[in-house]
Parts: C-alpha cells; structure tokens; sequence
C-alpha cells in the first residue's frame, strides 16, 4: 500500500514562489503516475500536472503552464511542485494523488493537502 | 481539451434514497472515467474507475455505468455518511479534466 504525505503550502505574496513536496512511502513501485490537484475556495477539485512513471513525461493545466513545474526524486521517493509567477487565484489546497492499481484511470492514494495562500 | 459536465449541479435526497449522477465528456473518452467522493477537509476518495470498477473497500451501493461520452453515478440507498460533492474526473488524456462537481445534501 502507498501512503503519501505532501507539504509546503504557506503564504506566499503574487509574483512570489514555493515548491510543494510529496513524500511516498510502501509499495513505490507499483505507482503509474502522480499529479497534483487543487481545490481553491468555494470551486471545484481543479487538475494541475501530471508526471508519468517510466519516462517522466510531464503535462499541465493551461492556467499552470510555464508557472509551475512538477518533478520527482526517485532517490527521495518525493515528489514536487515548483510553483513560480504565483498568482492570486493559485490560492488552494493542493493535493498531490496517484494511480497504484492497473492502468491509467483514477486516482486511489492521496496526500492530506496543503494549502498555499498568495496575498499581499 | 477535453471538457466535463455533470448534473445536476446539486441535489437534496433522503437516507435510503436512490440517487443518480451524469457526466458528460465533450469527446469520446472510452472508459476513463472515475468518480470521486469529496468532503470538506478531507482528500478525495475514489469511488469508481474505468468508468464500472468499484474501487477496493467501496461500499455496493456505488456504481457507474457508462462508455463514449455519457456517464452515470448511481447511490442504491443514500447514506448518512454519502452526503458530500461527487466529482466525475476523465484520464483518457494526459491533461486530466475533473467535472465541476454534484453537491448531495440532506432533504
């Protein structure tokens, strides 16, 4: 069973930055992919990137890209979100979630969230 | 991208009430449909993948059925603990899409 547990939300001022990490523990290597989603206030779960196991292939939400930046360290079992140019509307709970089960459907592990706040 | 919708957008339902779902994608996306389950302050559970499996520990009474472009969500007898928003997400993309989302709350 993977279990993950992400952090480094804070409050951060627009145009500031902060990188969100994941950490993963159990059965690693049975994960497909791991992405990051959020939640801003009284909206919706909103998808922000993904990277793929097994070729690092990387994909981002328009409203994210050339902004953020999602990576992983094998090494460290962590994942993260390198969050630039922060914006306002970046203020949310952020969730990293990946796929352990076969395939690439849904997402069945979740970490707690964390959430970032941008404001002057 | 692929757009997702769902209705209604809220509902008020009984304990034991069956409750229906729909989700609708804006181009074919075969099954790569999930359903998540989501409250406040806590992570997203998933509920259904591949648009019929019920996830490992899900009660029966959740299904989903579906293929293509329409979708559905269904709750066999509401409850207490299934009032919460109910998101349809689709992975047949790399650039994922959640729907906006189906509030249940208590009649």
């Amino acid at each position: 069973e993977v279990q993950l547990v992400d952090s480094g939300g804070s409050l951060a001022q627009p145009g500031g930055s902060l990188r969100l990490s994941c950490a993963a523990s159990g059965f690693i290597v049975s994960i497909k992919y791991m992405t990051w989603v959020r939640q801003t206030p009284g909206k919706g779960l909103e998808w922000v990137s993904v990277i793929y196991s097994g070729g690092d292939n990387t994909y981002y939400a328009d409203s994210v890209k050339g902004r953020f930046t999602i990576s992983r360290d094998n090494s460290k079992n962590t994942l993260y979100l390198q969050m630039n140019s922060l914006r306002v509307e970046d203020t949310a709970v952020y969730y990293c979630a990946g796929r352990s089960g076969s395939g690439s459907y849904g997402m069945d592990v979740w970490g707690q969230g964390t959430t970032v706040t941008v404001s002057s | 991208d692929i757009q997702m919708t769902q209705s209604p957008s809220s509902l008020s339902a009984s304990v034991g009430d069956r409750v229906t779902i729909t989700c609708r994608a804006s181009q074919g996306i075969s099954n790569y449909l999930n359903w998540y389950q989501h409250k406040a302050g806590r992570a997203p559970k998933l509920l259904i993948y591949a648009a019929s499996k019920l996830q490992s520990g899900v009660p029966s009474r959740f299904s989903g059925s579906g293929s293509g472009t329409d979708f559905t969500l269904t709750i066999s007898g509401l409850q207490p603990e299934d009032f919460a928003t109910y998101y349809c997400h689709q992975s047949y993309t790399p650039t994922f899409t959640f729907g906006p989302g189906t509030k249940v709350d208590i009649k």
